[in-house]
Formats: structure tokens, sequence, C-alpha cells
């Protein structure tokens, strides 16, 4: 089966600093590849999302890349505000699946002021 | 436009009980995930299903876990005498399965179940 890892677990930024988060993926027949972010005791929010035949997408001020050969992908997210922190997790669906989300174990950032 | 239902938001259960927790996917929704998250953990997948049907249960635990979805009403996730180690939350899920964005997953606010 899929299995996604995730790092860092734990990143701390200054305030309009960039953050990078980065994930890799083990079946090469993902194609779709969702980051959810999560405050504490709420929902995970989907916030973008990428699939095999792009290589890059942007909404505002979040992006994800997706590098198909190395199996992996990234979340950056840049001029980073205090509501950004927050518990991000990537995860990836495999074509052959029954669409199941495998999750990364999620990066804790923070956001200082 | 709702977004996905779940209830009870808190559930305490004393070990042994059962535990029934129910998610009403979006509207226009017809394919509903089960995950669950230990405390300070990632989410894990549990079942999928559609609606009369269980697509993959693989994820779930052989014994005291079972999953439906009906033709009408929410799905149900039923846990039978529980115990401590069933504490977590419980995170149903919904995507439209066909169109445009098949693949996309909007989550519930989830069920803490605390077993005492």
């Amino acid at each position: 089966g899929e299995n996604v890892e995730q790092h860092p677990s734990t990143l701390s930024v200054q305030e309009g600093d960039s953050a990078v988060i980065k994930c890799t993926y083990s079946d090469s027949a993902s194609n779709y590849f969702p980051w959810y972010k999560q405050e504490l005791g709420k929902r995970p929010q989907l916030i973008i999302d990428i699939r095999s035949n792009v290589g890059e997408k942007k909404d505002q001020r979040i992006a994800v890349t997706l590098n198909k050969t190395a199996k992996h992908f990234s979340l950056h997210i840049t001029e980073t505000q205090p509501e950004d922190s927050a518990v991000y997790f990537c995860a990836a669906v495999s074509s052959g699946s029954a669409r199941q989300l495998t999750f990364g174990s999620g990066t804790q950032l923070t956001v200082l002021p | 436009n709702a977004g996905v239902m779940q209830n009870p938001r808190h559930l305490v259960r004393r070990r042994g009980q059962e535990a029934r927790l129910r998610c009403s996917p979006m509207k226009g929704h017809s394919h509903v995930y089960w995950y669950r998250q230990l405390p300070e953990e990632g989410l894990k997948f549990m079942v999928y299903l559609q609606k009369e049907n269980i697509i993959d249960e693989s994820g779930m635990p052989k014994e005291r876990f079972s999953a439906e979805f009906p033709k009408e009403g929410p799905s149900i996730l039923r846990i039978q005498q529980v115990v401590r180690g069933d504490s977590a939350a419980y995170f149903c899920a919904s995507s439209p399965g066909t169109g445009g964005q098949p693949y996309e997953q909007y989550f519930g606010p989830g069920t803490r179940l605390t077993v005492t």
C-alpha cells in the first residue's frame, strides 16, 4: 500500500517569512495529492491539491509542487501570518485504490509575530 | 450548502459499552470515508462506503468495529465493547465520487470519543 512521509514535524518561522513542508510517497500509481490544515480541535480543511498531470499549482500565498520522478511534493506558504499556525497534513491517493487518503504524520507550523 | 455533519461531537462511554457515531455527507456526495485520529497523531483510514455498500474496510479493526451507509439516513460507525484504546477523534469525510473533482474529500467536525 501507499506510504507517505512528511517532514519536518515542527516548523517555526517569523511572520512574513516563507514556510516549506515536504512529503514523499511510495506508490508510483498515486495521482492526487491534497494538503489539509488542521487547527487545534478542529476538522482538517482542504487548502490546496494537485494532480499528477500538473507540476505546480498556486493559490494566493499557497503553492504546491510535485515531482513525479522523485515521488515527492511540497507545500510552500509565503508571507506567513500568525493565523497560518496549525498542523498541516499532506496526503496521497492511489489511482488503484478505493480513493482513501493516506496521510503524512503532520507538521506543526508556528508563525511567530 | 451544509457541509459534512457529524454527531455527537463528544461522546463519553464506559468500557464495555457501545459507541455509535453518525455522519451525514455533503449534499450531492455519495462517497463516505471514516478516519481515526489518535491524540497528537495523523489520520488513519478506516473504511470507505457508498450507499448500501462497503467498498473498502481494510483499515477497520477486525473485531468490534462496523460501519454502514444505508439507503436512507446517515452513515454510522459502530464500536462495540469499547476499550480505552478506542479513545480518539473519529472524522468522517465525503466526496462526490464522480464529475470534475471526484477525489476531493471534505471533512466533518469529528466525534471525540472518550472511554472511561
